[in-house]
């Protein structure tokens, strides 16, 4: 089976942009959760996703949001960025009879200048 | 907030040799992972120990699970080069955690051939 793909795998964005990060699970994996992994924060839960439904949410402000697809496929949207939110965003899936083991991606690289 | 915290923060060894790190935790778990993360890219599952086990093995790898005292232990034996990587702990919190883990700051080792 494919891994968890995610794309892109680095950006570049400015201050004030929004950006839109995509996620495929493994196949038949129908929960994707999202992480933000900074040197400072070290890896932060943001949301997971089961069945295009927001099961859980991170302490995060609203500026970030994210949804999931019929085909278990997931997107994050982190609008007005800022400094702050240059980071490397993760996404890992689970299958349904073991969400407690996660599969993780590559992650996006993103830079905010 | 992070709920594992590891120790040592970072760690430098040749190759042959055994790696030990500690992963503390501050509240009562049902299951504690251990992945690692390759310079910056995603992260590997590599052991999932439940709060009823107390030492487990996976190849190379020995974890050790110590409730009374909220510590794990990850044991790498013989290293070698391709062993170099960040080393996590994970939780998931109590309650309602669908898809979410806690991760610790983080082992960092580096082994020289």
């Amino acid at each position: 089976k494919a891994g968890v793909t995610q794309t892109p795998r680095y950006l570049i964005k400015t201050r004030g942009q929004q950006v839109t990060l995509s996620c495929s699970p493994i196949s038949g994996h129908r929960s994707v959760s999202w992480y933000q992994q900074t040197p400072g924060q070290g890896l932060q839960f943001l949301f997971e996703y089961f069945s295009e439904t927001q099961r859980n949410k991170g302490n995060f402000p609203g500026r970030f949001s994210g949804r999931q697809f019929s085909n278990s496929r997931s997107e994050m949207n982190v609008s007005t960025l800022e400094l702050g939110d240059s980071a490397l965003y993760l996404c890992a899936s689970s299958p349904d009879w073991m969400l407690e083991t996660q599969y993780f991606g590559p992650g996006t690289r993103l830079l905010v200048l | 907030s992070q709920q594992g915290e590891e120790d040592p923060q970072a760690l430098s060894i040749q190759e042959g040799e055994n790696a030990t790190m500690n992963c503390s935790y501050k509240t009562s778990i049902n299951n504690l992972q251990w992945y690692r993360q390759n310079s910056g890219r995603g992260l590997v599952h590599l052991i999932l120990i439940r709060s009823n086990e107390r030492e487990k093995h996976s190849g190379r790898l020995r974890v050790t699970l110590d409730t009374s005292k909220k510590s794990s232990s990850l044991l790498i034996t013989a290293s070698r080069a391709a062993d170099t990587a960040s080393y996590f702990c994970a939780t998931p919190p109590p309650g309602d955690s669908w898809g979410k883990l806690q991760f610790g700051a983080g082992t960092q080792v580096v082994v020289t051939p």
